[in-house]
């Protein structure tokens, strides 16, 4: 079974540019959220969507960041225009139900990408 | 705002050696979790620690949760370099929907 992808793996843009960030969930998960760890701090909650509306989008820094789901599929997240402090590695983790159980039951548990690092120049 | 600290950030350990890896959170929650990440690999779940008192273990590692001090552990016996990773605790709270908040992380190194 495919897990969580996301692509491109790692992306170098110049200030000012445009990127997008992919994430593929697994198939069937409703839930798809977003997380990011910039400058080795924390991984920090950007939002959450339930099939392809936005459950929670508290965590969005700014409206230089925008995410979609169209059809409940697959996420993007698009930075435009990209600054230098928001590189660092953004994560998409998907669940069936909000994960609030237990880990090793796959009804339950959250799967995460391998996440993107973006390097902004 | 929930905030979650680890300690230490960096740790630098011998095979064979113990440690333990800590993990404090300032509001009361329902559900702690440890993951742990590999470098440009997906983070992989480990523990979930529901309720005051509980302890798992799997392997070498073994998590407990004290609610009352908010305060969950990872203790590490007997290192190998496998478990060379970086170790995350997180936290969730009803409140929050199903948002988790981070720890820093731990970046441990096993040494030969």
């Amino acid at each position: 079974e495919a897990g969580v992808t996301q692509f491109p793996s790692h992306s170098v843009i110049e200030k000012g540019q445009t990127v997008t960030l992919r994430c593929d969930p697994i198939s069937g998960h409703d839930n798809l959220y977003w997380y990011r760890r910039v400058m080795g701090k924390e991984i920090k909650f950007l939002l959450h969507f339930v099939k392809e509306s936005k459950q929670d989008e508290s965590g969005m820094p700014n409206n230089r960041f925008l995410a979609e789901r169209t059809g409940g599929t697959y996420s993007t997240l698009k930075v435009q225009p990209a600054e230098l402090e928001d590189s660092g590695v953004y994560f998409c983790a998907s669940s069936l139900p909000p994960w609030r159980g237990v880990a090793q039951d796959p009804n339950t548990e959250a799967f995460f990408g391998q996440g993107t690092r973006l390097t902004v120049v | 705002e929930l905030k979650v600290e680890q300690n230490p950030l960096f740790l630098s350990m011998q095979e064979g050696k113990n440690y333990t890896i800590y993990c404090n959170y300032s509001t009361t929650s329902d559900r702690l979790y440890w993951y742990r990440q590999d470098p440009g690999k997906s983070l992989e779940s480990l523990f979930v620690l529901l309720s005051n008192g509980a302890v798992k273990q799997e392997g070498r590692l073994m998590a407990s949760l004290d609610t009352k001090a908010r305060l969950s552990t990872l203790h590490i016996t007997a290192a190998v370099h496998d478990l060379s990773a970086t170790y995350f605790c997180a936290v969730d709270i009803e409140t929050s929907g199903s948002r988790l908040t981070f720890g820093e992380g731990t970046q441990l190194t096993v040494n030969p």
